[in-house]
């Protein structure tokens, strides 16, 4: 059982740069998600998706952009990288109403 | 808006000895609430759950945590603690289908 897939697990990108964060699930669930972790202040979501073809901003959405690609997918690209989006970014899914998250490994981006 | 405080950035604890980990949320709806472990380079992983019912919720590898609704706290709690729970913890709420995560308490348990 997969659970949820990120890839990559690193990148290193420079200043102005582009790419996109994949992720996967393959437990048909509904809700899908895209936090940021930066040492001493927790997980901050960035986006959500509760359904296909629905995306919300959270609380730190400026510089990011989401797709909801089909139930399974969803992914986070980075337009224009800035050393502050240095961060571990992890996906996570969610099933029916209520129920907890289901974390990927997560990703390491460093933007020098 | 919602948050959540974990008033301990990091709690140091010899082996065997009892734990309490912190978390208080702030809300005037009801709220859902998790405790998450994070081994280093790793994922979180669910360790309990509190939605709705005993205000006293068991989780895996020996946790419990207890729901005070007063005093809006979620402290997790260990009797015993092994070596082997060296981790981060995070408390989160869940409100209007977002999570909100705490800041994160490292556990340190020394032998």
């Amino acid at each position: 059982n997969a659970g949820v897939t990120q890839t990559p697990k690193f990148q290193v990108l420079k200043t102005g740069q582009s790419m996109t964060l994949q992720c996967a699930q393959d437990m048909n669930h509904n809700s899908m998600y895209w936090y940021r972790q930066d040492p001493g202040m927790g997980l901050r979501l960035i986006y959500y998706s509760a359904s296909e073809g629905t995306t919300d901003k959270g609380e730190v959405p400026n510089g990011y952009n989401v797709s909801r690609l089909n139930k399974r997918e969803f992914s986070l690209r980075l337009e224009s990288a800035a050393p502050s989006q240095t961060s571990v970014y992890f996906c996570a899914s969610s099933g029916q109403v209520n129920s907890p998250l289901h974390f990927g490994n997560g990703t390491r981006l460093t933007v020098t | 808006a919602q948050s959540v405080t974990q008033l301990d950035s990091q709690v140091p604890v010899f082996e065997e000895a009892p734990v309490e980990l912190r978390c208080n949320y702030s809300s005037s709806v009801s709220v859902y609430l998790f405790w998450y472990v994070q081994y280093p380079n790793q994922g979180l992983q669910l360790l309990l759950k509190y939605l709705s019912g005993s205000t006293l919720v068991k989780g895996i590898n020996g946790f419990e945590a207890e729901f005070n609704k007063s005093q809006t706290s979620f402290h997790l709690r260990k009797p015993s603690v092994h070596i082997s729970d060296t981790a981060e913890y995070f408390c989160a709420a869940l409100n209007f289908n977002k999570f909100y995560f705490g800041s994160g308490t490292k556990l340190n348990v020394k032998p």
